[in-house]
């Protein structure tokens, strides 16, 4: 079993709509939790950083941790074109594990 | 604004070639990766450097070695290419290893034919 656990999709929405991305975890010692954006051709960036549990706003985009579940949300309102990338999900600390990434597709 | 370079965004080479690939950051960072990504397996870390001249291994150091001389530089070397490591290399640097924000370089497509 991989430590995290990430669907590769491919997603394909409409514009405007709301996407839910998901990782899933095994190791109980990751504290830090991230979402990198990565378009084509171009190296990630980071979108989203999250210590612990709860809720993280950032305009358009909200990140959620459940510890107890040990699974990672990440929610995009108001889907545009320009959000058609792929995204991965990474926690940490000690080490950094990276999910394997889900492409996504927001079609206008 | 931050910056991760890579020297080549694409390169092909031969079976048996030893390939360097080098990656620079403007950032004054202490700690800087290399990466590969393939499809469905996410980015896997190669090794990693915390320091000048310090060096750890990744998860997945086999048939690649490092060089760190100077703190902006980090260089990932194949001894040996083989088929089996035709991916895309990703660099990254960060102020702190693991918990911090990682800045990656836009990548090197390598291709071992």
């Amino acid at each position: 079993q991989k430590e995290v656990e990430q669907d590769p999709g491919p997603l394909s929405v409409p514009e405007g709509a709301i996407v839910s991305l998901n990782c899933t975890y095994s190791n109980s010692a990751f504290q830090y939790f991230m979402w990198y954006r990565q378009y084509s051709r171009k190296g990630p960036e980071l979108l989203m950083y999250t210590y612990s549990s709860g809720n993280k706003e950032d305009g358009r985009f909200t990140a959620q941790v459940d510890k107890s579940s040990k699974y990672i949300s990440l929610f995009i309102r108001d889907s545009q074109p320009s959000d058609s990338a792929t995204y991965l999900c990474a926690m940490g600390p000690s080490d950094m594990r990276f999910g394997a990434g889900t492409r996504l597709t927001v079609k206008p | 604004d931050v910056k991760v370079t890579q020297s080549s965004r694409y390169l092909v080479k031969r079976t048996g070639e030893k390939v360097f690939l080098e990656c620079v950051q403007d950032m004054d960072h202490e700690n800087m990766f290399w990466y590969r990504q393939d499809p469905g397996l996410g980015l896997r870390l190669i090794y990693f450097s915390y320091d000048v001249k310090m060096k750890e291994k990744g998860d997945i150091p086999e048939g690649y070695s490092v060089s760190r001389e100077k703190k902006e530089r980090f260089s990932l070397i194949l001894e040996s290419a083989s088929t089996n490591q035709t991916s895309m290399y990703l660099c990254a640097s960060s102020l702190i290893p693991f918990t911090d924000t990682q800045y990656f370089g836009p990548g090197t497509r390598l291709t071992v034919l």
